[in-house]
């Protein structure tokens, strides 16, 4: 699980280079995950998700991957940019008829000229 | 389509004044969930609502608390306000019952308390 206080992890990689930023999430019972970006100033934005059936999804230059084994979620971004620079969250939905989003502490990405 | 829009979006309270916020839904959204953002840290859960009613809240006091209104609209009242409650406060909405959807994020109130 999540730890409350601590400052977010930080990520940097140089760009043109491929990102992979990763999630542990608690409850084996979450169906459903997805991932925000935040840039300074701004609310998160959606990039991605993926059901709890799927192992896989791509978008345009992003790709999730799901183990439930381990109940480990990583994104991969595809040749950096710089404005892939912000903070990257990852959310699981409860499942079981619950609702509502919990958030991953999240990873400050860094991209190096 | 107007997405979610959060007022104002900076307030600055004395240490034990009221904050009040406020978050209109995107049009057909009738869940909201409010979220605390203190400065480098991740994002907190306060508060969901959905059709009026609070659903959940989390590990906060209650001094901060919050009402839904027939339109959606939601507000989060921060009371006896701490230099701790200092934070970007994000409110995120989404429709009711369809869970595997993403929420939508509004741009925050900056909550400066001095």
């Amino acid at each position: 699980g999540e730890s409350v206080g601590l400052h977010l992890p930080t990520l940097s990689v140089q760009e043109g280079d491929n990102s992979i930023i990763n999630c542990a999430y608690s409850n084996s019972a979450s169906d459903y995950f997805i991932w925000y970006k935040q840039e300074s100033g701004k609310g998160p934005q959606f990039i991605i998700d993926i059901r709890s059936n799927m192992d896989k999804r791509q978008g345009q230059r992003v790709t999730v991957l799901l183990n439930k084994t381990v109940k480990h979620l990583s994104l991969q971004i595809a040749a950096t940019q710089p404005g892939d620079s912000a903070v990257y969250f990852c959310a699981e939905r409860p499942g079981g008829g619950a609702d509502g989003l919990t958030f991953g502490k999240g990873t400050h990405l860094i991209i190096q000229p | 389509e107007a997405g979610v829009t959060q007022s104002p979006t900076h307030l600055i309270k004395t240490r034990g004044q009221q904050a009040t916020l406020r978050c209109s839904p995107i049009s057909g959204h009738t869940s909201v969930y409010w979220y605390q953002q203190a400065l480098g840290l991740g994002l907190q859960f306060l508060l969901w609502y959905d059709e009026g009613e609070e659903r959940n809240r989390g590990n906060f006091p209650p001094r901060f608390s919050g009402r839904q209104f027939p339109n959606y609209s939601s507000e989060l009242n921060v009371n006896a306000l701490e230099l701790e409650d200092s934070a970007l406060y994000l409110c995120a909405t989404r429709r009711w019952g369809d869970g595997n959807t993403e929420a939508f994020f509004g741009q925050g109130t900056r909550l400066t308390v001095v």
